[in-house]
């Protein structure tokens, strides 16, 4: 099943803050991050593996919360380069056949 | 140098026709995929091929036919196209199966419209 984010479409000023959160409805057991500009193809943000885990990477990081089986991104001071879609993906095991599910996908338009 | 390459980029048709969409990839990876993004840029994975052998296919219709020549290469021929295949269709590749702490790498999509 496809892990939920919210919110679905977040519109900023430069320099505010974001959270996107993305849930899923079965165990996760890593959660990836991509941002996806508009006409382009996703590009990897960071992949956290264990539960209570943290990472940054400039002025975004994430959490990731295994027993609630959800990650949160953080966007801080954001910049109009921030701009885009981000998904969530978690994967999905089912013997040998391992697959990345993505998230529905939060569009997020930063303004000058 | 361009990791996933993939062409072409942009394709209009006509419905009932045939098409296909190359993929290579340079990064040396075993495993290759092709996603589905629809017009609610929900992405979707339509299959995967690990060391050339389908490993993953979602419940596609048959008129989509991947073919993995080698472990570098995932084509896909799509047959009697419908309006409903106008999409964005990326190509993408990973270490092994791309779950766990496995990037996953994309190519630029092509942007397909049937008419």
């Amino acid at each position: 099943q496809q892990p939920v984010q919210s919110p679905q479409a977040v519109i900023l000023r430069e320099g505010e803050d974001a959270v996107i959160n993305c849930s899923s409805s079965k165990a996760l057991y890593s959660v990836h991050w991509y941002r996806q500009k508009h006409g382009e193809a996703p590009v990897f943000l960071m992949i956290l593996l264990k539960g209570g885990e943290q990472k940054g990477h400039e002025k975004i990081s994430a959490s990731f919360n295994e027993k609630k089986q959800q990650s949160s991104l953080y966007l801080t001071a954001s910049q109009l380069s921030y701009s885009g879609t981000y998904f969530c993906g978690t994967p999905s095991y089912g013997g040998a056949t391992n697959k990345l599910i993505f998230g529905t996908g939060t569009l997020l338009a930063v303004q000058p | 140098d361009t990791a996933v390459s993939q062409t072409p980029k942009y394709l209009v048709t006509q419905m009932g026709n045939d098409k296909s969409i190359k993929c290579e990839q340079n990064l040396g990876h075993d495993t290759m995929y092709w996603y589905k993004q629809d017009s609610k840029k929900f992405l979707k994975i339509m299959f995967s091929y690990n060391n050339k052998e389908l490993i993953i296919n979602e419940t596609v219709p048959n008129r989509f036919s991947p073919k993995s020549p080698d472990k570098a290469h995932l084509n896909l021929h799509i047959n009697s196209l419908e309006l409903g295949d106008s999409a964005v269709y990326f190509c993408a590749s990973s270490f092994q199966t791309g779950s766990s702490g496995n990037t996953i790498y994309f190519g630029e999509g092509s942007w397909l419209t049937v008419v």
